[in-house]
């Protein structure tokens, strides 16, 4: 089974902090995603990544990097945490190999709450 | 620009019961729709998956169909039981920009009663 791994289930950070959210997944799958979650607004995508060292943005980067240095692994970063960033964190994983036949993976989500 | 909609947002049936939740997209250019599980507090858990040329897919009591053509997609969950209660989420994997992405709906809130 495939298995996403969230290092924090929950964090709590004071604003302006900088923040490391970590993720790591053990099927060496190409893509990784960041989704953040909220109550009527869903799961939106933040930043994904398809190979090592490559990032492309999503629906809503402002405020957001990260970091893909290896394959398993990909790390969200809150450069300076706000409390509009109090969410639930989600990151996925997936093989392209065959797209139409590869599911989406969750890790267990990082509840940050910045005060 | 594909949408996602999931309705009704929120569900209560009595134990024992067969229902079907609902999830409709407005582009049939997908490559797969996947459903998820997600209990409180936790991330997702991927019950089913279905090619864009499949009609449904079966994992014990779940069975899930697609209609491209109509932009449809229901969850049949037979003889409902409490461990069922949790948000059900569709999302469709389309080929967009030179890339693949997820669109999520919001979600079905089931509660199954005892």
């Amino acid at each position: 089974d495939v298995k996403v791994t969230q290092s924090s289930r929950y964090l709590v950070k004071r604003t302006g902090e900088k923040v490391f959210l970590e993720c790591v997944q053990d099927m060496d799958h190409e893509n990784m995603f960041w989704y953040r979650q909220d109550p009527g607004l869903g799961l939106r995508l933040i930043y994904f990544s398809y190979d090592v060292k490559m990032k492309e943005k999503g629906d809503i980067p402002e405020g957001y990097s990260v970091s893909r240095e290896k394959k398993e692994r990909f790390s969200l970063i809150l450069e300076s945490a706000s409390t509009n960033q109090t969410s639930m964190y989600l990151c996925a994983s997936s093989s392209p190999r065959a797209a139409y036949n590869s599911p989406l993976h969750f890790g267990n989500g990082t509840r940050l709450t910045v005060t | 620009k594909q949408e996602v909609t999931q309705i009704p947002a929120a569900l209560s049936v009595p134990e024992g019961e067969n229902l079907v939740l609902n999830c409709s997209f407005t582009d049939s250019a997908i490559y797969n729709l996947q459903w998820f599980r997600q209990d409180p507090g936790k991330g997702l858990t991927s019950l089913l998956l279905i090619q864009s040329s499949q009609r449904e897919q079966t994992s014990g009591r779940l069975n899930a169909s697609l209609d491209k053509s109509s932009g449809r997609s229901t969850l049949y969950i037979a003889a409902s039981q409490p461990g069922d209660s949790a948000t059900y989420l569709c999302a469709v994997n389309i080929f967009t920009s030179g890339t693949y992405k997820y669109i999520f709906g919001t979600g079905t809130r089931l509660k199954v009663l005892a």
